[in-house]
């Protein structure tokens, strides 16, 4: 079964930092998606950037984007010129190429973006 | 364009009581659904999927069960709630994309059991 670990329960940065979150996980698939997913307060969960595991080039959208180490099972995310409304929990996950088309989270890592 | 509708956004229920929780799904046809639940401060665990109407699998013996009577609605319900129900339920669908899938959730509802 896959698993997904993100080691970073909290992290808190500056508005207008740089900040990198962290996500590993294990499979012994080849194909398969990865994603990142946010969730503010209000508990709606929105979806920050997906990753295909055939593709060598790293996911980037405007300010968000990934580091995917395919042989390390390493997969994080990186907000610049952070803002205040990045303030959110934010999910790693983990998708086979199946007919279920099931998603493994992580635990999840708590951003605080200071003023 | 697709959109994903969840209710009731809140409530409350005594234990023993039954639960009835509704999802649907809007622009498209004969999606992947599936139901999942948070606990406070936690990740999502995945309590049902269904991949056509009338079929339901589950990953976790629980007491909950869920239908699909009809192809874009997704029902969650319970006979009698337990205290350990208590939580954050989200609903979601797979969407079908060039390269891939992708799921997207509904805005989720809030079950507290008393």
């Amino acid at each position: 079964a896959q698993t997904v670990t993100q080691s970073q329960p909290e992290m808190s940065v500056q508005e207008a930092e740089t900040v990198t979150l962290s996500c590993t996980y294990d499979t012994s698939e080849n194909n398969y998606y990865l994603f990142w997913y946010k969730q503010p307060p209000s508990r709606q969960m929105i979806l920050v950037i997906r990753q295909e595991a055939y593709k060598q080039q790293n996911a980037t959208e405007n300010r968000f984007s990934v580091n995917f180490q395919k042989a390390a099972k390493s997969f994080s995310l990186k907000i610049s010129d952070s803002q205040l409304g990045d303030t959110a929990m934010y999910f790693c996950a983990f998708m086979k190429p199946e007919v279920a088309q099931k998603l493994v989270f992580g635990q999840g890592t708590r951003l605080t973006i200071n003023p | 364009s697709q959109t994903i509708h969840q209710w009731p956004a809140t409530l409350v229920q005594p234990v023993g009581s039954p639960l009835s929780l509704e999802c649907t799904v809007e622009g498209t046809s004969n999606p992947n659904l599936y139901w999942y639940r948070q606990a406070a401060g936690r990740g999502l665990q995945l309590l049902f999927y269904s991949v056509g109407i009338g079929q339901i699998s589950s990953e976790v013996p629980q007491n909950l069960s869920a239908s699909r009577p009809q192809d874009r609605q997704f029902i969650l319900s319970s006979k009698k709630l337990l205290l350990s129900d208590s939580g954050f339920y989200l609903c979601a669908w797979l969407r079908r994309l060039a390269g891939g899938e992708t799921q997207y959730f509904g805005p989720g509802t809030r079950l507290l059991v008393l």
